[in-house]
């Protein structure tokens, strides 16, 4: 079945430092990829989003690229913040998925320390 | 506000009784969501409903009922609870909509089962 595989956490960094979390996927076809964040006390939010490959989501200084090849969606920022201090996770959707299903990857608990 | 509610936002009962968990969204979305969110485990999703009067059953079901008479209204029932139910449950929503939309998610219940 689909899969994604996240770095496992905690990763932790000093304000301004650049950010790599790395995330793969097995997938049979070409999936839409997602990168959500999920801050302290709350629910997830679409962070990030790229359907096609080669495809670059940005969003709030946090890049992703679609790369087909080797099957990757690493997120990267690159002057990080203490705001920034979250848990991030990288998902997956088939094209015409049924029940317009998600899978997740573990998730990976980023602390900025200032 | 428009958005996703989920109630109550903390509950703490003993094994053995029914306890039921809300969810509301205001947006009409067709689809929508339970997921259970563990330590080591990330998301998992328990049931889901593509429209009022159909659901479907996730990764892992066992002990859980859901119900969708509305389709603003998605309440998830643990109908005689373990200790292994203690998680943080996440309801989400989905528009009917096959080209790739996010899934939209409440703030979450902390469920803890003595």
């Amino acid at each position: 079945g689909d899969s994604v595989t996240q770095m496992e956490g905690p990763v932790t960094l000093s304000e301004e430092a650049f950010l790599t979390i790395n995330c793969t996927y097995t997938a049979t076809g070409y999936p839409s990829l997602f990168w959500y964040v999920q801050y302290p006390g709350e629910g997830l939010q679409l962070l990030l989003k790229a359907t096609k490959a080669d495809d670059k989501g940005s969003n709030k200084g946090f890049e992703a690229t679609y790369r087909k090849e080797t099957t990757s969606f690493h997120l990267e920022k690159g002057s990080v913040q203490v705001s920034d201090s979250a848990v991030y996770f990288c998902a997956l959707k088939m094209i015409k998925a049924a029940g317009n299903k998600l899978t997740f990857g573990g998730g990976t608990r980023v602390l900025v320390k200032p | 506000d428009a958005g996703i509610t989920q109630s109550p936002r903390y509950k703490i009962t003993e094994t053995g009784r029914q306890v039921t968990l809300m969810c509301h969204q205001t947006w009409s979305h067709s689809y929508m969501f339970w997921y259970r969110q563990d330590l080591g485990h990330g998301l998992r999703l328990i049931y889901y409903s593509a429209a009022a009067d159909i659901t479907d059953k996730g990764e892992v079901p066992d002990g859980y009922v859901v119900s969708r008479s509305k389709t603003e209204n998605f309440p998830l029932t643990l109908e005689s609870a373990t200790r292994s139910q203690t998680s943080v449950y996440f309801c989400a929503s989905n528009p009917r909509d096959f080209n790739n939309q996010p899934q939209h998610f409440g703030d979450g219940t902390r469920l803890s089962i003595l």
